[in-house]
């Protein structure tokens, strides 16, 4: 069965460090990518996004993410976090039919 | 104003009652999808709509209902309520003639409490 898995349930970083969050997927075919977040008390709102060409996507507020097609991943990545970040990340998958698989989440906090 | 709407956005209910969740959104999109999100499960989905006509399954459905009343309205129903359905439900949209294959548009929310 396809499934997403995001490596970490749980970062605490310190203002202007970096983060990067492990997200991995199981399907063999082509699939288009996602990040989304959600700010405390706010609903799931899109980050970046993969559907083709360059690996290396850039979205809102600093974020990017790489699409490795060997490795299955899809890491998302900021060279210097602000406390504004702190909010849930899912990774999301779709495989071009009807159905999105989101990972189970990964919670930053950071510190001020 | 919001594209996507969800009400009401809080609700406390008692075991065996029955609840409806509803969805609106003016972006204009076909498709619709309703999830329940839980503390480290993310997002299950739990039925969507490609138009009116079209209802389907999600990998939750038991326990709930839907109706797709438009294009722009998708209810979730839950007839008897049970605590293990106290979550946050989130409707979402997304629109198939996007090019870009399914990025979808989410609503604010639900916060569900069944005692």
């Amino acid at each position: 069965a396809q499934s997403v898995s995001q490596h970490n349930h749980h970062v605490i970083l310190s203002e202007a460090a970096s983060l990067e969050l492990g997200c991995n997927y199981s399907y063999g075919g082509t699939v288009n990518l996602f990040w989304y977040v959600q700010y405390p008390g706010q609903h799931l709102q899109l980050l970046l996004k993969y559907f083709s060409g360059d690996p290396l996507v850039k979205g809102i507020k600093g974020f990017e993410a790489e699409f490795i097609k060997s490795k299955f991943s899809f890491n998302l990545r900021k060279p210097s976090v602000q406390w504004s970040d702190t909010a849930e990340y899912f990774c999301a998958v779709n495989t071009g039919g009807f159905k999105t698989i989101f990972g189970a989440g990964t919670r930053l906090f950071v510190k001020a | 104003d919001a594209d996507v709407t969800q009400t009401p956005r809080n609700r406390i209910t008692k075991t065996g009652k029955r609840i409806m969740l509803e969805c609106s959104q003016t972006k204009g999109h076909d498709r619709m999808y309703w999830y329940r999100q839980d503390p480290g499960l993310g997002l299950r989905l739990i039925y969507y709509s490609f138009d009116v006509k079209d209802i389907n399954k999600g990998e939750i459905s038991d326990g709930y209902s839907v109706s797709r009343q438009a294009q722009a309205k998708f209810s979730l129903s839950l007839e008897s309520a049970i605590p293990n359905q106290t979550a946050l439900y989130f409707c979402a949209t997304s629109d198939t003639s996007f090019a870009g294959w399914n990025e979808q548009f989410f609503g604010p929310g639900t916060r569900l409490t069944v005692l």
